[in-house]
């Protein structure tokens, strides 16, 4: 089935700098994205979405970048703090369109060293 | 902002006995909600979506006999795990919609551990 993945299981970065984490997508239908941050033992928290008329999306030290071409998805993430260790995950709406349904990638664990 | 809330938040039962948990829309109407489950160091999977008045659709290989999901009112749906196996024991998360992209948040998540 078209399943929505991520290229890196663990990104460890310096409190600080930059944090980049990708995201591939499989199904050309989808036209609608979103970023969420799950915290050990929670619930997935929203980010940031997307729309597919868009590229980039900014909001407070978060940037999505979305590359229809490469069915390709990123999350920038500026001045990592130690708050931001989690794991995230890229989600699309696929084939269902606007019904709500969301698929989810297999998520990548940001380590923040202080 | 909007609020989902689950109860119970974790609960341990013994093999063979059914679990009830709620998820509730605090400040807003959710006519769909969402269930899914997530084993540990693993993604979300979809169960089965839900709307309000309606049967609940279930993804493939999701038992309907076995997650029993009401949504009866707009602000309440419930997942019900019966005769609860050890290989049942996960994170149960629910999500809620009003049927907006900006009107759609998560739940806490309940955990579940089947002895």
């Amino acid at each position: 089935g078209e399943s929505v993945g991520l290229h890196l299981p663990t990104l460890s970065v310096q409190e600080g700098d930059n944090s980049i984490i990708n995201c591939a997508y499989s199904n050309s239908a989808s036209d609608y994205f979103i970023w969420y941050k799950q915290e050990s033992g929670k619930g997935p928290q929203f980010i940031i979405d997307i729309r597919s008329n868009m590229d980039k999306r900014q909001g407070q030290r978060v940037t999505v970048l979305l590359n229809k071409t490469v069915k390709h998805l990123s999350l920038q993430i500026a001045a990592t703090q130690p708050g931001d260790s989690a794991v995230y995950f890229c989600a699309e709406n696929g084939p269902s369109g606007n019904t709500g349904k969301l698929i989810f990638g297999q998520g990548t664990t940001l380590q923040v060293k202080p | 902002g909007a609020v989902v809330s689950q109860h119970p938040s974790w609960v341990i039962c013994k093999s063979g006995t059914s679990v009830k948990i709620e998820c509730r829309s605090l400040d807003f109407q959710a006519t769909t909600m969402f269930w899914y489950r997530q084993f540990p160091k693993q993604s979300l999977m979809l169960m089965a979506t839900s709307n309000e008045g309606s049967k609940a659709t279930y993804e493939q290989g999701v038992e309907k006999d076995k997650f029993l999901i009401n949504h009866a009112s707009l602000t309440l749906s419930t997942l019900t795990v019966t005769s609860a196996h050890p290989e049942d024991s996960s994170f149960y998360i629910c999500r809620a919609s009003s049927g907006s992209p900006d009107t759609q948040y998560f739940g806490p998540g309940t955990r579940l551990t089947v002895l």
